[in-house]
């Protein structure tokens, strides 16, 4: 069990490009989450999938994101034409979806993002 | 909707201190309990967890018991290290929100220890 990874681990890109995260969750979980966290912010939940079937977005997720699960492993999550206000730090989580584990998530280390 | 308010920091003790941060919440069902910690540089870690009512979760010495009266569940440790320094989250996950079951999280309070 490697745990979750994500890449890049930090993007520095200008305003009004388009970036890609990605994230691997650990191995035998099914249910996937997005948040991003400010400074001095707790994290905020972005969007979730459950194998590739995307089932929630939150009312954060404007329509300048996406994100896709295309095989029910990895996933990306893709901003376009970014903005200042896209700066954060972007978490990804996995868990099993067994009520007796509590839905427990496991958290990456995150992608820092900065848009100059 | 549901929310966590958290103890304001940031909070500085001198190491073998006794700990407590606080934590209520507002959650519309019968939401299960976290604490997840950050340490400088590293990603969110669980610490502990309380499914129910007086469910008490406890890890690395820490405790906090999940209090439906006061909707409550605060963290306590009664001798902190230097190594404890961190910023914690206290965190819940609610039946109510459908079936994501995604982490509501407080602001998060940033806990110093100086030897």
């Amino acid at each position: 069990d490697t745990g979750v990874s994500q890449n890049p681990r930090h993007k520095i890109t200008k305003r009004g490009q388009n970036v890609t995260f990605r994230c691997d969750p650990i191995s035998e979980h099914n249910r996937l989450y997005w948040y991003r966290q400010t400074l001095g912010q707790g994290p905020e939940f972005l969007t979730y999938f459950q194998n590739e079937a995307q089932l929630e977005k939150s009312r954060l997720l404007s329509d300048r994101f996406s994100a896709e699960r295309p095989k029910g492993s990895f996933s990306t999550l893709e901003i376009q034409r970014t903005e200042q206000g896209d700066s954060a730090m972007y978490l990804c989580a996995s868990s099993l979806a067994r009520p007796v584990l509590s839905y427990e998530q496991y958290f990456g280390p995150g992608t820092r993002l900065t848009v100059t | 909707g549901d929310s966590v308010t958290q103890m304001e920091g940031p909070v500085t003790l001198s190491e073998e201190a006794f700990l407590t941060i606080n934590c209520t919440y507002t959650a519309t069902g019968y939401p299960s309990l976290f604490w997840y910690v950050q340490y400088p540089g590293e990603g969110l870690q669980l610490l502990l967890k309380a499914t129910k009512a007086d469910d008490k979760g406890s890890n690395k010495g820490f405790e906090a018991t999940y209090r439906k009266e006061t909707t409550s569940f605060h963290l306590e440790k009664g001798s902190v290290q230097v190594s404890d320094s961190a910023v914690y989250f206290c965190a819940l996950s609610d039946q109510g929100s459908g079936s994501a079951r995604q982490l509501t999280f407080g602001s998060g309070t940033q806990l110093t220890v100086l030897p």
